[in-house]
């Protein structure tokens, strides 16, 4: 079964240091690939997305990730983290059930920024 | 701007009622889900749904019922609420084969009393 493992629950990160927040993921065809942010009380919303092409993708408020087949990894980089930037972050793999997508989640890594 | 909107941010209710909640999608995406979220497990998704009338179980069915009369309503129901379904319980979106990801709705706290 599809599985995505977020293996740090809680991160801190001073502000203006750089950001890694991991990601493995367990799926046997090519894997599309997503992570969320999800601020207090609210839903969640799309940082970026890998379906194919260049591993390395840009999404918003100056995230990035880096799929690597061989690690079954994608990491979300950050170069500065900012204090708005604390929150939950979800990684999620998409799997395909009879030509549709479903998306399996990690459980969540919640990023503290210190001043 | 495009949206998912649930019907409410906070809803309180007693053991044993029966409870509904409304989700309302303007993208025209085929695909609905219902997910419920919880401390250190992450989101876990109850139904989802691909088509109209359409109705597929997801990971933790139990207990709850889903309805899909139009493309863009999607309704969750709690057919006797119980305490253990105090929870936040988030709606989300997508075309039928994924592209874009999902978009969410800002997700209702459910508190069973």
């Amino acid at each position: 079964a599809q599985s995505v493992t977020q293996p740090d629950i809680h991160i801190t990160v001073s502000e203006g240091a750089s950001l890694e927040l991991r990601c493995n993921y367990s799926y046997g065809a090519t894997p599309y690939l997503f992570w969320y942010v999800q601020s207090p009380g609210q839903g969640l919303q799309l940082l970026l997305k890998y379906f194919s092409g260049d591993t390395l993708v840009q999404g918003i408020k100056g995230f990035e990730a880096e799929f690597k087949r061989s690690q079954s990894s994608f990491n979300l980089r950050k170069p500065s983290v900012h204090w708005s930037d604390a929150a939950e972050y979800f990684c999620a793999v998409g799997t395909m059930n009879t030509g549709f997508q479903k998306l399996v989640f990690g459980t969540g890594t919640r990023l503290l920024v210190s001043p | 701007d495009v949206k998912v909107t649930q019907s409410s941010r906070y809803l309180v209710k007693r053991t044993g009622e029966k409870v509904f909640l409304e989700c309302v999608q303007d993208m025209d995406h085929e695909n609905m889900f219902w997910y419920r979220q919880d401390p250190g497990l992450g989101l876990r998704l109850i139904y989802f749904s691909y088509d109209v009338k359409m109705k597929e179980k997801g990971d933790i069915p139990e207990g709850y019922s889903v309805s899909r009369e139009k493309k863009e309503r999607f309704s969750l129901i709690l057919e006797s609420a119980s305490t253990n379904q105090t929870s936040m319980y988030l709606c989300a979106s997508s075309f039928r084969d994924g592209s874009g990801g999902y978009t969410f709705g800002s997700g209702t706290r459910l508190t069973v009393v």
